[in-house]
């Protein structure tokens, strides 16, 4: 398995662009998480979804945010318009975990993707 | 609520000695614990976990970590630290009904030679 991959790697964007940060997670995985890490802020959970369907997205901080699941394979993130504060790194991440009873052995872990490095000027 | 905390943003331990990175929790019921390690530019990386069984858990690259229901801790250890294991490591929780993991800030360990 390749993964969970994140396109771009990296992005520079000029301050009023929309932006879309894609992911592919796992295959198999139900969960599927989207995080934001800055220097000063740590790391923040923006939205996760559970098959597909968003479950929480308490931490998405404005309306310029939004993510989206159309399918098992395939998130994206928008912020539209962009800011030069919303500059970070966001990972999405992957997990085989599921709200039902706990199957002995399997990795209830998160599997993170390389990230994508967003600039905004 | 459920919450972490890595008491120490920052860890220094000169190299082949014993490292030890510090992660208490806060969680209603029985919690499941991990590790996870961050190097540079790149996202993270799962390290260990604790589910149930042996208090004493080990993990990738030679790390370890025990579970102290006592004292909610799950530290995590390495006998002796390489100049590699320099990075940043994440302690995190969850219950055993939610898949949803809460993480510690992070603690940047820089092994010296």
């Amino acid at each position: 398995d390749a993964g969970v991959i994140q396109s771009p790697r990296h992005e520079v964007t000029e301050m009023g662009q929309e932006v879309t940060l894609r992911c592919k997670p796992i295959s198999g995985h139900n969960s599927l998480f989207w995080y934001r890490q800055t220097m000063m802020r740590g790391l923040e959970l923006l939205i996760y979804f559970n098959n597909n369907v968003p479950i929480d997205d308490s931490g998405m901080p404005e309306d310029r945010f939004s993510a989206k699941m159309p399918n098992a394979s395939f998130s994206t993130l928008k912020i539209q318009p962009s800011e030069p504060r919303d500059s970070a790194v966001y990972f999405c991440a992957s997990s085989g975990r599921t709200t039902s009873l706990v199957v002995q052995g399997e990795n209830y872990g998160y599997t993170f993707g390389s990230g994508t490095r967003l600039t905004v000027v | 609520a459920q919450s972490v905390a890595q008491p120490e943003d920052q860890v220094n331990v000169a190299e082949g000695n014993p490292l030890t990175v510090k992660c208490t929790y806060s969680v209603s019921g029985n919690p499941y614990l991990f590790w996870y390690v961050q190097y540079p530019n790149r996202g993270l990386q799962f390290l260990l976990k604790y589910i149930t069984g042996d208090n004493l858990v080990k993990g990738s690259y030679g790390f370890e970590a025990e579970f102290n229901k006592s004292q909610t801790s799950f530290h995590l250890k390495k006998p002796s630290a390489l100049v590699s294991d320099s990075a940043l490591y994440f302690c995190a929780v969850s219950r055993q009904s939610n898949y949803q993991l809460i993480w510690g800030a992070g603690t940047k360990l820089i092994i010296k030679p």
